[in-house]
């Protein structure tokens, strides 16, 4: 699986919009880009992925860059329910269902009231 | 959409007794479910891909005969932890995926956790 890269960690006034890079330059081209996020004690939750055009709903938006080196997950208008830890996680996608997730350090998320 | 149950969410053990956790799908079939680990202030650890009908696979470092896993239906796998010693304590967290949804994505469903406290 491709390795990704993410800031340790980042702060972000509330209702501000929050930008958290991930870089994965060595992503291949059947490897989506899929983002979770870990709120304290809890189990992660699933965000938003994508492949190759950029994705929104209703909890984010995924910028994904055109040599698909890199993305951006964008929570426009960011809540203290927001504050977590959000892993960015480059796989294969399948049909399956038994292929793992690795998750690394991700990035620990701070809004600031 | 689809959930994943675990139960217990919390449980203290004596140090030398077992302890079983569930994982339920609860509103899809789940031919899959990993179980990760979790300690504190790291990052999740994959443990181990149970198997509806087969043996699960663990990984590297994970004692099979410490932490047996069964998949005995296809909504529900259980981890128990055997001979629990202190060191065993930590947050284990079951997914899997609903394979009606989202087809060729690789989505997982995670469990709220079950915390592992042992004496």
């Amino acid at each position: 699986d491709a390795k990704t890269t993410q800031p340790t960690s980042m702060d972000c006034a509330e209702g501000r919009a929050a930008n958290l890079p991930c870089n994965h330059s060595t992503i291949s081209g059947n490897e989506y880009v899929y983002w979770y996020r870990q709120i304290h004690s809890q189990g992660p939750q699933y965000i938003i992925h994508g492949l190759k055009n950029n994705e929104t709903n209703e909890m984010a938006s995924l910028i994904i860059t055109e040599d698909r080196k890199s993305s951006t997950l964008i929570l426009p208008h960011a809540t203290l329910r927001d504050t977590a830890v959000y892993y960015c996680i480059v796989r294969v996608g399948s049909n399956f269902g038994n292929e793992k997730l690795t998750f690394g350090t991700g990035t620990r998320l701070t809004i600031i009231p | 959409g689809a959930v994943v149950s675990q139960h217990p969410s919390w449980v203290i053990c004596k140090s030398g007794t077992s302890v079983k956790i569930e994982c339920r799908s609860l509103d899809f079939q789940a031919t899959t479910m990993f179980w990760y680990r979790q300690f504190p202030k790291q990052s999740l650890m994959l443990m181990a891909t149970s198997n509806e009908g087969s043996k699960a696979t663990y990984e590297q470092g994970v004692e099979k005969d410490k932490f047996l896993i069964n998949h005995a239906s296809l909504t529900l796998s259980t981890l128990t932890v055997t001979s629990a010693h202190p060191e065993d304590s930590s947050f284990y967290i079951c997914s899997a995926r609903d394979l009606a949804a989202r087809s060729g994505a690789n989505v997982l469903t995670f469990g709220a956790g079950s915390r592992l406290t042992v004496l």
